[in-house]
């Protein structure tokens, strides 16, 4: 199984900022890639797939970069709704495989 | 816009068989874009993908769980399913189904609200 290694596990900044998550893949997964946002009681939502393309109606200030091993998820211009975990997931091979997931809170 | 609703029992005694529908409006289970999953959160644990149909029966599974597992796609009813037998504590948790795409390039992008599973 690919292993996906999400860091940090957890982070905290104000409103406006902006916040990095890292992922790392234990192989080369080439941009199959995907985020996701998962506030509590609440469904999983999709925020960038294939590494950097931008789900629809998801905002502008959400982007992905990255590539093989290394991967990152931008916040920009945090607001309080972007209070969740965020999880990073291979689809390059069955079995998909999620990352341990990156709790970002608002001060 | 397609919907996706997980139904079932709440609670499942250990050794039993743990059994949940998903129910699919707006999309055909029968698309030959997109797969359907299950992914699962214990409490106070990360997501888990468990497994995933294409409606021509070919299934993928976690493998710790390959054992135990049977997901199935219902074209007539539009539903797919979920089955996972000799359940234990270990299988409590909240489980969502889910649509992803055929291919590597995409990802889950339509997901049920999910529903909780206690084992007890």
């Amino acid at each position: 199984d690919i292993q996906m290694t999400q860091s940090p596990s957890s982070v905290s900044a104000s409103a406006g900022d902006r916040v990095t998550i890292t992922c790392r893949a234990s192989q080369t997964i080439t941009r199959n890639l995907n985020w996701y946002q998962h506030r509590p009681g609440k469904a999983p939502k999709l925020l960038i797939y294939s590494a950097s393309s931008l789900q629809s109606g998801v905002p502008s200030r959400v982007s992905g970069t990255g590539s093989a091993t290394h991967f990152t998820l931008t916040i920009s211009y945090l607001q309080p709704e972007d209070s969740a975990i965020y999880y990073c997931q291979q689809a390059n091979s069955f079995p998909f495989t999620f990352g341990g997931g990156t709790k970002v809170e608002i001060k | 816009q397609v919907h996706l609703q997980e139904s079932g029992p709440g609670l499942v005694k250990p050794s039993e068989t743990l059994s949940l529908t998903c129910t699919v409006s707006g999309g055909s289970v029968s698309s030959s874009s997109f797969y359907w999953a299950w992914i699962r959160q214990s409490p106070g644990k990360g997501l888990e993908w468990i497994g995933s149909s294409y409606y021509t029966g070919t299934t993928h599974y976690k493998p710790s769980l390959k054992s135990r597992i049977t997901i199935s796609v219902d074209s007539s009813k539009n539903q797919f399913s979920l089955s996972l037998n000799s359940v234990t504590a270990a299988d409590t948790a909240v489980y969502y189904c889910a649509r992803h795409s055929g291919s590597a390039a995409g990802g889950m992008d339509v997901w049920g609200q999910g529903t909780t599973v206690t084992v007890s």
